[in-house]
């Protein structure tokens, strides 16, 4: 089965380096996914990495993935006060298409 | 490309009522799943439609159902409604054999 686990509070000052980090436990897993819930709103896609990818970078998010070790992390570059939100981990079956979510890390950017 | 789309945004129904919500996928996207997601529970998967097929069900009692037509979209049901089915709900789009799947802004149900 899937399990995916995630720290659950992360605060950061404006203008440094957030990192969130993610384990997951299914080996068959294809993609990995990070998403940005802001209050009251859905969720947002912001990356994802191909299970064959060690690194993916997109603006100021990067993705590593160590596969030996099932660990993904997010690195927010310059974070600023609209990255604030709930950050989702997530992994997918690819038998069946369902993501499996972590817990969501908080992230509050402080001045 | 207009992304995707649930309505109603929010609902407040009572304890035994039934309610269906209502999501458009994002234009040619044939897949749609939905998920809930609570405090307690987080976010977990109900069911995926393609080309009107459910496909995956998820854990939950046959009181939640579903359809997708043919133009896609989808509408989820929830008959004999508990407090406990409070949650947002959010349905999710994806096309081809795509594996990114775009979420829209969710419904809100409150059961009292």
């Amino acid at each position: 089965g899937e399990d995916v686990e995630q720290s659950l509070f992360l605060s950061v000052r404006e203008g440094d380096s957030s990192v969130i980090n993610c384990t997951y436990t299914d080996s068959s897993s294809t993609y990995l996914y990070w998403y940005k819930q802001e209050p009251g709103a859905g969720l947002q896609l912001l990356t994802y990495i191909f299970s064959n990818m060690d690194m993916k970078q997109d603006q100021r998010l990067t993705v590593l993935l160590n596969k030996k070790d099932k660990h993904l992390s997010l690195r927010i570059a310059d974070t600023q006060t609209g990255d604030s939100a709930i950050y989702f981990c997530a992994e997918i079956n690819t038998n069946d298409y369902k993501l499996s979510f972590g817990a969501g890390t908080t992230v509050t950017v402080r001045a | 490309k207009a992304g995707v789309t649930q309505t109603p945004r929010y609902l407040i129904k009572t304890r035994g009522q039934q309610v269906t919500l209502s999501c458009s996928p994002i234009s040619g996207h044939r897949s749609v799943s939905w998920y809930q997601q609570t405090p307690g529970q987080g976010l977990q998967f109900l069911f995926e439609y393609f080309s009107e097929t459910q496909r995956n069900k998820g854990n939950f009692p046959g009181r939640f159902s579903g359809r997708q037509f043919s133009n896609s979209r989808s509408e989820m049901n929830v008959s004999t409604l508990e407090l406990g089915d409070s949650a947002l709900y959010l349905c999710a789009s994806r096309g081809g054999v795509s594996y990114e799947q775009y979420f829209g802004p969710g419904t809100r149900l409150t059961v009292t």
